[in-house]
């Protein structure tokens, strides 16, 4: 099944604890990105790669780091998170022409307290 | 520069029909998609507009006027399941790289 996996689910942690979410599709999708959610703003993109070694900015990129080494995976990686990244965390993949946009992962809830 | 707006939120009744707008300002236009998002789920694919015209699939319709910047997605027959978010993105393609603009979408409420 063509699917973009992202983990976890839902990730509580405490201020200035590194942590990772990983994100990983099996379309062999040339673009990811990474979008974060909150009420009333919409999808904002975090950082976006348009394929193996290629990152870039998006709009709200302060604060996370990503890393595309291998064309499947696309980990989204907070150094030290702080209370105001508490957001639900979006993974999405996809190709130029992909009829159906973007292939999202499931969401990851994050909280940081 | 780019921007999509649609309306913040609407609300119809179980069985109606609903149209919700966006209008867009992009400079490399390769498609506009229409996703639909429960409360706390991940946007799902609903339909995708690159020529102009209406795209029907079931009870959901979207049409698409590229000189207009406009597009509309029509719910019809209405089910309390439908009320949900309805995010409008455009693909945008300049300059080698391409990117997906969303609106910030429209919470529709269904009624009983």
């Amino acid at each position: 099944e063509a699917q973009v996996t992202q983990n976890p689910r839902y990730l509580i942690t405490v201020t200035g604890k590194k942590l990772t979410v990983t994100c990983s599709q099996n379309m062999n999708h040339e673009y990811m990105s990474w979008y974060r959610q909150d009420p009333g703003l919409g999808l904002r993109q975090i950082y976006y790669s348009m394929n193996v070694e290629v990152t870039d900015k998006g709009d709200v990129p302060e604060g996370y780091k990503v890393s595309r080494k291998e064309k499947r995976n696309f980990p989204l990686i907070l150094e030290s998170p702080s209370p105001n990244q508490t957001s639900l965390y979006f993974c999405a993949s996809s190709s130029r022409t992909a009829p159906r946009g973007y292939t999202f992962g499931s969401g990851t809830r994050l909280t940081v307290v | 520069g780019q921007n999509i707006d649609q309306p913040t939120e609407m609300t119809a009744t179980e069985g109606a029909i609903v149209q919700i707008n966006c209008t867009y300002q992009t400079s490399g236009f390769n498609g506009l998609f229409w996703y639909q998002q429960h409360a706390g789920e991940a946007p799902t694919f609903l339909s995708y507009n690159v020529l102009d015209g209406l795209e029907e699939k079931g009870r959901f319709s979207s049409f698409l006027s590229r000189s207009k910047g406009y597009s509309y997605l029509l719910l019809k027959e209405l089910q309390m399941k439908d009320s949900a978010s309805y995010l409008c993105a455009v693909r945008d393609w300049t300059s080698g790289t391409y990117k997906y603009i969303f609106g910030t979408g429209t919470r529709l409420k269904v009624l009983a």
